[in-house]
């Protein structure tokens, strides 16, 4: 399979903590993005972060990205109620051909922020 | 608004009825994607377009059939549909390859019975 995977399965805090998510994956990559997704709807994306950077910040979002491991960590910090949502990792595939911008989808991490 | 606009967001229908699903964007984007998510196997790419009249499978492109006449429209068309084809429907745009965002429609919750 290409798909991705992501740990943990599903995450339940308190507000005010931070909440980590993991995600691993198998070929080699031009991006890995974070998306978010709130029950059933579209996804929204969060963050980029580019096959030669490491990490990336957006607000009380930090992204670490390990290429050797093929890994990365999405952080949430302070979170808050309205970040109850799933949290999908997608990765641009390093491919020999143009493939219309295709990612590939993890599956995915239910996050539960209770107040 | 940049956005991407699929319709139905719901569809129930039977067996064998031949059904579209449209999608439109308004930014100008290049390429397009399905997607179909289903529960425990993430998001997984149907068909894609390049431009105008070029369209490629993705991995999971059987019994789907896709068209780009226009450069802003990206229809997903079940022939027959069978109930495997139960599952919630993303279209995707970006601008183009290399590092850029997709912008995802609302999704279409299909169901064949």
């Amino acid at each position: 399979s290409q798909q991705g995977e992501e740990d943990p399965q599903a995450l339940s805090i308190q507000e005010g903590e931070n909440a980590t998510m993991n995600c691993s994956y198998k070929t080699s990559i031009n991006n890995l993005q974070w998306y978010r997704q709130n029950s059933g709807r579209g996804l929204v994306h969060l963050i980029l972060i580019r096959s030669n950077e490491r990490e990336k910040h957006s607000g009380r979002l930090r992204v670490t990205l390990d290429t050797s491991k093929k890994s990365s960590s999405l952080l949430i910090t302070a979170s808050r109620a309205a970040d109850t949502a799933s949290y999908f990792c997608a990765t641009a595939p390093r491919l020999g051909y143009n493939q219309g911008g295709k990612l590939i989808f993890g599956q995915g991490t239910e996050l539960s922020v209770k107040p | 608004e940049a956005q991407v606009t699929q319709n139905p967001r719901y569809l129930i229908t039977v067996t064998g009825k031949k059904l579209t699903v449209t999608c439109s964007q308004n930014m100008n984007h290049e390429y397009m994607s399905w997607y179909r998510q289903d529960p425990g196997l993430g998001l997984r790419q149907i068909y894609y377009s390049m431009n105008v009249e070029v369209t490629d499978k993705g991995d999971v492109p059987e019994g789907y059939k896709v068209s780009r006449k226009e450069k802003r429209n990206f229809p997903l068309i079940l022939e027959s549909p069978s109930p495997n084809q139960t599952s919630l429907y993303f279209c995707a745009s970006t601008r183009g390859e290399g590092n850029t965002e997709a912008f995802f429609g609302q999704g279409t919750r299909l169901t064949v019975v």
